[in-house]
């Protein structure tokens, strides 16, 4: 049974870089054809979907975000990471890595992880 | 984007009654294999989303049957027949047709 951990920073200041990571057990990343994603969730708009990328390294992101997201996997370390760029107070959220529940394509995700709250402040 | 809009926005409920929460597209979630590409996930306090159901109305795993989806195109239906206790929290709808995904604003079940 697949499950996820997240790791990182609670707290980044504003113009920094937000890092997290998520790493995966019960399963290996690079032996299953799924689209791992990252989502966010706020008070004010709900849940966001930030990105997923694939175990050979392809990424889609959502365009609200795309300029500043970049989603990596390392297969040698079984884990996937999030680094978005230049955050405000807007980018405060609680943060999911979250797996697609079938491979090959874009579901219903299943398993998440366990969710990082993220307040970027000075 | 498509837009998903979930009414109502909250919902009280008496334990052993039944609750509907509806979600509307903006866009059809159909796709041209014939799939409908919209589930449906309850957040309880505290903890991520958990995966209720998928492609309208197939129950995921271990999800019990008091739980059921409908609808088509652009309106979708999720269905408690008999409220629990256990079933409060906020529900949510999400499309995964077309990039980005999206999902609904949620619908807050309380008892």
């Amino acid at each position: 049974q697949v499950q996820l951990q997240q790791s990182g920073p609670g707290l980044v200041k504003p113009s920094e870089t937000l890092s997290l990571t998520c790493s995966v057990s019960g399963g290996s990343i690079g032996s299953t054809n799924h689209y791992w994603g990252w989502i966010r969730q706020t008070p004010g708009k709900g849940l966001e979907w930030i990105g997923s990328i694939y175990y050979g390294g392809i990424t889609s992101y959502n365009p609200s975000l795309k300029s500043r997201v970049t989603i990596s996997v390392d297969t040698s370390k079984n884990q996937f990471s999030l680094r978005l760029s230049s955050v405000t107070a807007a980018d405060t959220a609680v943060y999911y890595c979250a797996r697609p529940f079938r491979n090959n394509g874009y579901c219903g995700f299943d398993p998440w992880g366990q969710g990082t709250l993220v307040t970027v402040s000075s | 984007d498509i837009v998903m809009t979930q009414t109502p926005l909250s919902l009280s409920v008496t334990p052993g009654q039944p609750a509907s929460i509806s979600c509307k597209s903006s866009q059809s979630l159909l796709y041209t294999n014939g799939e409908t590409y919209l589930y449906w996930y309850l957040q309880k306090p505290g903890q991520p989303p958990q995966l209720l159901i998928h492609e309208v109305s197939n129950r995921f795993s271990g999800v019990p049957d008091r739980f059921s989806g409908s609808g088509s195109g652009t309106d979708f239906t999720l269905e408690i027949s008999r409220v629990e206790a256990e079933d409060v929290g906020v529900y949510y709808c999400m499309q995964s047709i077309q990039l980005p995904l999206t999902f609904g604003q949620g619908t807050k079940v309380e008892i």
